[in-house]
């Protein structure tokens, strides 16, 4: 069974630019989410999604950050514009079931560095 | 607020070793405790606990759950230099699915 994958493994922009990241979750699970690690600092929530819907966005720092999940398959997280303090590692999981149910399993990661 | 506490922060042991890792929670409406490994790049799961006093157990690692004091505690027994890596301690809530991490303990085993 493949797992979770992410592209890019390391994505470096400028301050300004705008990066989209790619999240492939292991076939079958609908529970998508996003989480991100800064420097320093534990993981944190960003979103979840049930298929193509939102269930939960709460962690979402600001309106420079859109995900979106086409046809409850892949999903992308987009940052617009970049800021510095946008700098860590995003990490995608999924699971079968939610609601604690279940455990998540995570990708590599994209390791993000805005200079 | 959701909060969870890992300690020790970091340890080096010796190779045959036997460490304890800890990690307490504050977590509203706690379903339940997920440790994971994290080597270089994904976190990789361990365990998921529920329920109170049940030892969950794969190989040389253990962990158990007491919910009437809060915390876990994760063994891993003869320490072997692939041990090393951060685990992360996460509790999730019955209400949301979002994971609320602990900032993970460092393991460094050395020969």
């Amino acid at each position: 069974e493949a797992g979770v994958t992410q592209f890019p493994s390391h994505s470096v922009i400028e301050k300004g630019q705008t990066v989209t990241l790619r999240c492939d979750p292991i076939s079958g699970h609908d529970n998508l989410y996003w989480y991100r690690r800064v420097m320093g600092k534990e993981i944190k929530f960003l979103l979840h999604f049930v298929k193509e819907s939102k269930q939960d966005e709460s962690g979402m720092p600001n309106n420079r950050f859109l995900a979106e999940r086409t046809g409850g398959t892949y999903s992308t997280l987009k940052v617009q514009p970049a800021e510095l303090e946008d700098s860590g590692v995003y990490f995608c999981a999924s699971s079968q079931e939610a609601r604690g149910y279940s455990p998540l399993h995570f990708g590599n990661g994209t390791r993000l560095t805005v200079t | 607020e959701d909060k969870v506490v890992q300690s020790p922060l970091s340890l080096v042991v010796h190779e045959g070793d036997t460490v304890t890792l800890n990690c307490s929670y504050e977590v509203t409406n706690f379903r339940s405790l997920l440790w994971y490994k994290q080597e270089k790049k994904a976190p990789t799961f361990l365990f998921m606990l529920t329920s109170s006093g049940i030892e969950k157990k794969s190989g040389r690692l253990s962990s158990i759950l007491d919910k009437k004091e809060l915390f876990s505690i994760l063994n891993i027994t003869a320490t072997q230099t692939g041990d090393s890596a951060v685990y992360l301690c996460a509790a999730t809530t019955g209400t949301a699915s979002k994971l609320t991490f602990g900032t993970g303990t460092r393991l460094q085993v050395t020969l």
